[in-house]
């Protein structure tokens, strides 16, 4: 199995809603990503977590709240949005945090938050 | 502020033309450079640089790294309508422990009939 799988694939949500993204990958990578994408834009990286711990956060905003259950599984839930939020969030993989390793994607959950 | 500059922005061609995406870069301790190929919505792998002059190729697709100029480009030979997606282009950075992938803007390719 060499995919990242998303779920949900779209989701519109209220500005007062909760919401959760899910993200999976069997191929024992350790390295979870979570990145956002506006249109006509590249992906800009949120959050990075290493053995199932937070790495990185690059100044999200707490209303979005990453969690990582056990390896092959990360979670992004989604309190009080705003309507700039709405993008395409990615999910992306590695065997490992680190300079050398190449990252693997999933399709993406096209948010629109009304 | 780390940067990446791809050109051009989109490319319309036709089946069996050659293109030449180019990406170029100010990064901070450079470590690597990597392509991606994104049609719909996941970004799907094609190469990794990280020594200049040595090409990389994957059947019809090429990519060249010239460090002391700053650049790379990608080549895509007897382009084919399933070539038509957003190029996208990424440097990492080896100045902190995780190297951050900083993203292009990306070249939209299309490829017509």
């Amino acid at each position: 199995d060499t995919e990242v799988t998303q779920t949900p694939k779209h989701l519109v949500m209220g500005m007062t809603n909760k919401k959760s993204l899910k993200c999976e990958q069997h191929m024992g990578h350790r390295a979870m990503y979570w990145y956002k994408q506006k249109a006509k834009k590249p992906p800009e990286l949120m959050f990075v977590y290493s053995y199932e711990k937070l790495s990185i956060n690059e100044s999200v905003p707490s209303r979005f709240s990453p969690e990582c259950p056990n390896s092959s599984l990360l979670n992004l839930h989604l309190h009080a949005l705003q309507p700039e939020d709405s993008a395409l969030y990615l999910c992306a993989s590695s065997p490992r945090q680190g300079l050398d390793e190449k990252l693997f994607f999933g399709s993406g959950t096209q948010l629109s938050v009304l | 502020e780390d940067k990446v500059v791809q050109s051009p922005l989109s490319l319309v061609v036709h089946e069996g033309d050659t293109v030449t995406l180019n990406c170029s870069y100010e990064v901070t301790n450079f470590r690597s450079l990597l392509w991606y190929k994104q049609e719909k919505k996941a970004p799907t792998f094609l190469f990794m640089l990280t020594s200049s002059g040595i090409e990389k190729k994957s059947g019809r697709l090429s990519s060249i790294l010239d460090k002391k100029e700053l650049f790379s480009i990608l080549n895509i030979t007897a382009t084919q309508t399933g070539d038509s997606a957003v190029y996208l282009c990424a440097v990492r950075a080896g100045g902190t422990s995780y190297g951050k992938l900083t993203f292009g803007q990306g070249t939209i390719l299309t490829v017509h009939p």
